[in-house]
C-alpha cells in the first residue's frame, strides 16, 4: 500500500530556508502520478502549495512560487519542498500528497503531517 | 482566483440522522468536459485529511455509500446519511478546476 512520509526541521529561522523531503514507500514515483505538497496553517486552513510530475514539470501556487522549488530524488523514490524567505506566516503542518488531480482524482493519498515553526 | 465557501461551519448530529454540508464557488466549477470540480475531504482528529469525494459525485475507494455528493455549477451538497459516532471530523470541499482552494472546513460533533 502506497504511504508518503515527511521528515525535515520543526523550527526554522525566520528569512531562512524550510525544507522537506516527503519519502514514497509500496509504489514508485516514476509512475504516472504528480506528488505534491498542502499545508494546513490556523491562519489559513489548507492550502495547496505545489506539484511535481515525475518527468519534472512543476505547478505552483501563485502566491508562493517565488520563493518555491519543488524537486524530485528518482533514486532515493522521493520527493522535496524548498521554500525560502520564510515568515511566521508559514508556520504550519505540512503534508506531502499525492496530487491525481490530473487524473480527475484528487489529492488520494496524504503523509502523516510534519509541523514547522518559524520562529528566532 | 475561486473561493469556496461553507456552512454551516459547526454541525452537530445525532447518531443515525443525516447530515448535510454545503459549499458554494465563485465561479462554476462545471468544465467543457461535463465535469465538475469539486472534492470533498474529511479530516478526522488527529490524522491528515483523506479524499471521500472527486468530481462532486464520485465516492473514493473504500468510502462508504453512506457518504454521496451532489450539486452542479456554484452549489454543492455532502450528505452524510446515519451518521455514526466515527463520522466527527471536519469536511473540506475544495475546488480542482484552478488553483485549489479549500473551503473553510464544517465540523460535525455528536449531540
Amino acid at each position: 500500500q502506497l504511504q508518503l512520509q515527511e521528515s525535515g526541521p520543526g523550527l526554522v529561522k525566520p528569512s531562512e530556508t524550510l525544507s522537506l523531503n516527503c519519502a514514497v514507500s509500496g509504489g514508485s514515483i516514476d509512475s504516472s502520478s504528480y506528488w505534491g505538497w498542502v499545508r494546513q496553517s490556523a491562519g489559513k486552513g489548507l492550502e495547496w502549495i505545489g506539484s511535481i510530475h515525475y518527468s519534472g514539470s512543476t505547478y505552483y501556487s501563485p502566491s508562493l512560487e517565488s520563493r518555491l522549488v519543488v524537486s524530485l530524488d528518482l533514486s532515493k523514490n522521493q520527493f522535496s519542498l524548498k521554500l525560502n524567505s520564510v515568515t511566521a506566516a508559514d508556520t504550519a503542518v505540512y503534508y506531502c500528497v499525492r496530487d491525481m488531480r490530473f487524473f480527475d482524482r484528487g489529492f488520494d493519498k496524504w503523509g502523516q503531517g510534519t509541523l514547522v515553526t518559524v520562529s528566532s | 482566483d475561486i473561493v469556496v465557501t461553507q456552512s454551516p461551519l459547526s454541525l452537530p448530529v445525532t447518531p443515525g440522522e443525516s447530515a448535510s454540508i454545503s459549499c458554494r464557488s465563485s465561479q462554476s466549477l462545471l468544465h467543457s468536459n461535463g465535469n465538475n470540480y469539486l472534492d470533498w475531504y474529511v479530516q478526522k482528529p488527529g490524522q491528515p485529511p483523506q479524499l471521500l469525494i472527486y468530481l462532486g459525485s464520485t465516492r473514493a475507494s473504500g468510502v462508504p455509500d453512506r457518504f454521496s455528493g451532489s450539486g452542479s455549477g456554484t452549489d454543492f451538497t455532502l450528505k452524510i446519511s446515519r451518521v455514526e459516532a466515527a463520522d466527527v471530523g471536519v469536511y473540506y470541499c475544495m475546488q480542482a478546476l484552478q488553483t485549489p482552494a479549500f473551503g473553510q472546513g464544517t465540523r460535525l460533533e455528536i449531540k
